[in-house]
């Protein structure tokens, strides 16, 4: 079946620079995408979203890009902090269904 | 503003025990409510939606049930627990309307089967 996926499962950055978290789907159904941001033993919480719409959305330090044409959505966190260290998952809303999460990255930040 | 709240936070449970699992919404009406399951490391599972009061569906078969008694109230329930059913259990709400939806998380419970 069709899923969402994620290239890279860890990613460590240095405080300061800029992170970029990549994400692959399949569906060319899906009409709509969101970025959770999920800290360690709390509930995922939304960071952003994107209609299909769309090819670009910035919200504050974080930007999403859609690409539909290969079906790729990125999440770029500018100036990362050592507060964005989480896990990271995008999901993709099929029409009629329920979200469909990606596995997650995981992202680290060093001092 | 809406709030989701989930108890109980932790739960430590011996295999073979029954489980129930609450989740209410506050703030909105006629959500649509979700029970996820997270292993640990892992990315969500889904395991049950519902778009209405008594309105269930499951998307993974196994021994855990869910059932809505309420408007703003999900219950993920099993009759016997299972080592496999150790995990991070989440339940979030959607306004399910239009096609944009939104999901937002509760807090989660911790469950570990000893």
């Amino acid at each position: 079946g069709e899923s969402v996926g994620l290239h890279l499962p860890t990613l460590s950055v240095q405080e300061g620079d800029n992170s970029i978290i990549n994400c692959a789907y399949s569906n060319s159904a899906s009409d709509y995408f969101i970025w959770y941001k999920q800290e360690s033993g709390k509930g995922p919480q939304f960071i952003i979203d994107i209609r299909s719409n769309m090819d670009k959305r910035q919200g504050q330090r974080v930007t999403v890009l859609l690409n539909k044409t290969v079906k790729h959505l990125s999440l770029q966190i500018a100036a990362t902090q050592p507060g964005d260290s989480a896990v990271y998952f995008c999901a993709e809303n099929i029409p009629g269904y329920a979200l469909n999460f990606g596995k997650g990255t995981s992202l680290l930040v060093t001092p | 503003s809406q709030t989701i709240h989930q108890w109980p936070a932790t739960l430590v449970q011996p295999v073979g025990s029954p489980l129930s699992l609450e989740c209410t919404v506050e703030g909105t009406s006629n959500p649509n409510l979700y029970w996820y399951r997270q292993a640990a490391g892992r990315g969500l599972q889904l395991l049950f939606y519902s778009v209405g009061i008594g309105q269930i569906s499951s998307e993974v078969p196994q021994n855990l049930s869910a059932s809505r008694p309420q408007d703003r109230q999900f219950i993920l329930s099993s009759k016997k627990l299972l080592l496999s059913d150790s995990g991070f259990y989440l339940c979030a709400w959607s306004t399910g309307e239009g096609s944009y939806n939104e999901q937002f998380f509760g807090p989660g419970t911790r469950l570990t089967v000893l």
